[in-house]
């Protein structure tokens, strides 16, 4: 089946370590997003992708890092430098000539402690 | 700029009455709009989506949105509830910059069911 894969879905962290979120998809959309969901505060881009080896800064992107070396995977390290990492974070992936259309992964949920 | 409203942080109804999520854009162009839903510790699921054509469109799950350009508005609306429809409900407007195009979000309406 084709979807979005984000593991793990719980991951815990003492705080001043750099961790790495995984998202990979097996649908073959260029297209791919990771948000960060705090509550009361919906949904926050932290970097996109539109294309292999290309990325750019979402609108929370201090302290983030990403890659795109191959169309499936995404991963986002979250470094010791974001002073607030503990939330909910969600990968999205989007399909050629689907304007603006997304689909999601089920979450990671980072603690840090 | 763009910005997405959705004025109902939280709504609370019982099983079987009708629902209306309201949803308010602010967009200069002709939008394109989608309504979300995010159960519990979940990621989020896409309901319908408007692009252009019938102001009226149909999503899975028995949901249904209206755009209504003059009062920038894209309320979601169901018939009649079901528990299992007690979730986080997300409108999103598409946001064109450049070669990059992304989702500009609500906050979220919170959505809980009486039985």
């Amino acid at each position: 089946d084709g979807g979005i894969t984000q593991s793990p879905k719980y991951l815990f962290r003492k705080e001043g370590q750099n961790v790495t979120l995984s998202c990979e998809q097996n649908l073959n959309h260029d297209a791919m997003y990771w948000y960060r969901q705090d509550p009361g505060q919906g949904l926050r881009l932290i970097y996109y992708s539109q294309i292999v080896n290309d990325f750019q800064k979402g609108d929370i992107a201090e302290g983030y890092s990403v890659s795109r070396e191959k169309k499936e995977s995404f991963p986002l390290t979250v470094t010791s430098a974001q002073k607030n990492p503990t939330a909910f974070y969600l990968c999205a992936s989007s399909p050629p000539g689907h304007k603006y259309e997304q689909y999601f992964g089920p979450g990671t949920r980072l603690t840090v402690t | 700029a763009q910005s997405v409203t959705q004025p109902d942080i939280h709504i609370t109804v019982s099983e079987g009455a009708s629902l209306e999520l309201r949803c308010n854009y602010s967009y200069g162009a002709t939008p394109y709009l989608f309504w979300y839903v995010q159960s519990p510790g979940q990621g989020l699921q896409l309901l319908l989506k408007y692009f252009s054509g019938d102001t009226l469109v149909q999503g899975i799950k028995g949901f249904e949105a209206e755009f209504k350009r003059s009062q920038s508005s894209f309320n979601l609306r169901k018939p009649s509830v079901h528990w299992s429809d007690a979730a986080e409900y997300f409108c999103a407007v598409g946001r064109n910059a450049g070669n990059n195009r992304k989702l500009i979000w609500g906050l979220g309406t919170s959505l809980a069911v009486n039985p």
